[in-house]
């Protein structure tokens, strides 16, 4: 079993809301991450998660605020967001950040963001 | 990390071997090459990982070539389904934090 599952699939806030994107895996996964992808253009890395602390901020404004409650959540609180952020938010997993064997990054399907 | 150069766009016959080739000529010793696919749509699936030895498993064969400069992917039996965007990834390997960085890819159309 390599799932990740992310909720919701579709989200279209305004730029004054406040929403969240969530993120869960039951593998045992010690390590979560967020990804964006603007279409046509390949997945980029936002924030990383090792035992549940933040150990990447690849430099993200604000307004994007990551959470991980537990081993197995992660969540994306979206705050004050602007029509370019619209992207696919994509969740991934692995047992540890390392490359070593075994580490493998499983990714979930995505949530497609909107903001209007 | 390494950076990879991989062909904008090939196609393949359904049935037939896709072979996606990939340069990553800097690529260091300790650093793993990747390859992951996205079906249009969805988020990217791992297909397959290695370091100096080729790897096989149920989805796909990796080849690296014996100076590691350069891999090659092979689908035995292109599908429809394998239409995708595939990327080649080189990641760091060690003790420290592997960063998987994903380029343009490889639009694989498969037709009939």
């Amino acid at each position: 079993d390599t799932e990740v599952t992310q909720t919701p699939k579709h989200l279209v806030m305004g730029m004054t809301n406040k929403k969240s994107l969530k993120c869960e895996q039951h593998m045992g996964h010690r390590a979560m991450y967020w990804y964006k992808q603007k279409a046509k253009k390949p997945p980029e890395l936002m924030f990383v998660y090792s035992y549940e602390k933040l150990s990447i901020n690849e430099s993200v404004p604000s307004r994007f605020s990551p959470e991980c409650p537990n081993s197995s959540l992660l969540n994306l609180h979206l705050h004050a967001l602007q029509p370019e952020d619209s992207a696919l938010y994509l969740c991934a997993s692995s047992q540890g950040i390392t490359a070593a064997s075994g580490n493998t990054i499983y990714f979930g399907e995505g949530s497609w963001l909107t903001v209007v | 990390d390494a950076k990879t150069t991989q062909p904008t766009s090939m196609d393949c016959a359904e049935g037939r071997a896709a072979n996606l080739p990939c340069n990553h000529s800097t690529i260091s010793g300790n650093e793993y090459v990747y390859w992951y696919r996205q079906i249009h749509s969805q988020g990217p699936q791992y297909i397959i990982h290695g370091l100096k030895n080729n790897e096989t498993n149920e989805m796909a064969s990796l080849i690296i070539t014996e100076d590691r400069k350069s891999s090659t992917l092979i689908l035995p039996h292109a599908t429809l389904r394998d239409t995708a965007v595939y990327y080649c990834i080189v990641r760091a390997g060690g003790t420290s934090y592997g960063k998987l960085t994903f380029g343009q890819g490889t639009i694989l159309t498969v037709h009939p």
